[in-house]
């Protein structure tokens, strides 16, 4: 079965700083990989996606993430924080397309100016 | 990209009564749909699988018929929450895949019900 991790509920760094959102995921077969933002009240946004060729990722707002098969992570990052990346990250898996996602618990990221 | 609207965005209902939450894909068809539910500060959890032209696809502990899903067409899921009690109110939230080869989700904007 798969499963997300995501270690550290709540991640705070301050306005120009890096940003590292950690994600592990267990999956028996080769996975598709998610990140996605929600802001208060609002649906889900995607900021990246790894289904399969190059590991490292790029997404909107600055942010990308690699996939390390033999640490079976998927970090995001962002070079540096803005106050508008204040909001709640999920990372989610899944093992095959068109199928559901299982998410992980989420981070919540906040930015101090 | 593809687009999924939810409707309503918000609901207040009394405890008891029924209430009806439409997904729709707005610019693609979609013969399969997801329904999630999120608790506040809590994650996604998968609720049911919804086919169109067949039966949802239920998860382990979600009561089918507390939650009745219709996927009577390619652009329109519903979810029935039957005789709401306070305990259902949540954040309920679509998805649908679309992309090459679907292998990427597309969410709605999500409803929150909450029941008195």
């Amino acid at each position: 079965a798969q499963s997300v991790t995501q270690l550290g509920s709540h991640v705070s760094v301050s306005e120009g700083a890096l940003v590292l959102l950690r994600c592990n995921y267990s999956s028996s077969v080769p996975p598709y990989l998610f990140w996605y933002v929600q802001y208060p009240n609002q649906g889900l946004q995607l900021l990246l996606k790894y289904t399969t060729g190059a590991t490292l990722v790029k997404g909107i707002n600055g942010f990308e993430a690699e996939f390390k098969k033999s640490e079976t992570s998927f970090h995001l990052t962002k070079p540096s924080a803005h106050m508008s990346d204040a909001a709640e990250y999920f990372c989610a898996v899944s093992d095959q397309a068109g199928t559901a996602l299982i998410f992980g618990k989420g981070t919540t990221l906040s930015v101090s100016s | 990209g593809a687009v999924v609207s939810q409707h309503p965005s918000r609901v207040i209902c009394k405890s008891g009564t029924s209430v009806k939450i439409e997904c729709r894909s707005l610019d693609f068809q979609a013969t399969t749909m997801f329904w999630y539910r999120q608790f506040p500060k809590k994650s996604l959890m998968l609720m049911a699988t919804s086919n169109e032209g067949s039966k949802a696809t239920y998860e382990q502990g979600v009561e089918k018929d507390k939650f009745l899903i219709n996927h009577a067409s390619l652009t329109l899921s519903t979810l029935t929450v039957t005789s709401a009690h306070p305990e259902d109110s949540s954040f309920y939230i679509c998805s649908a895949p679309q992309g090459v080869l679907y292998n990427e989700q597309f969410f709605g904007p999500g409803t929150r019900l909450t029941v008195l």
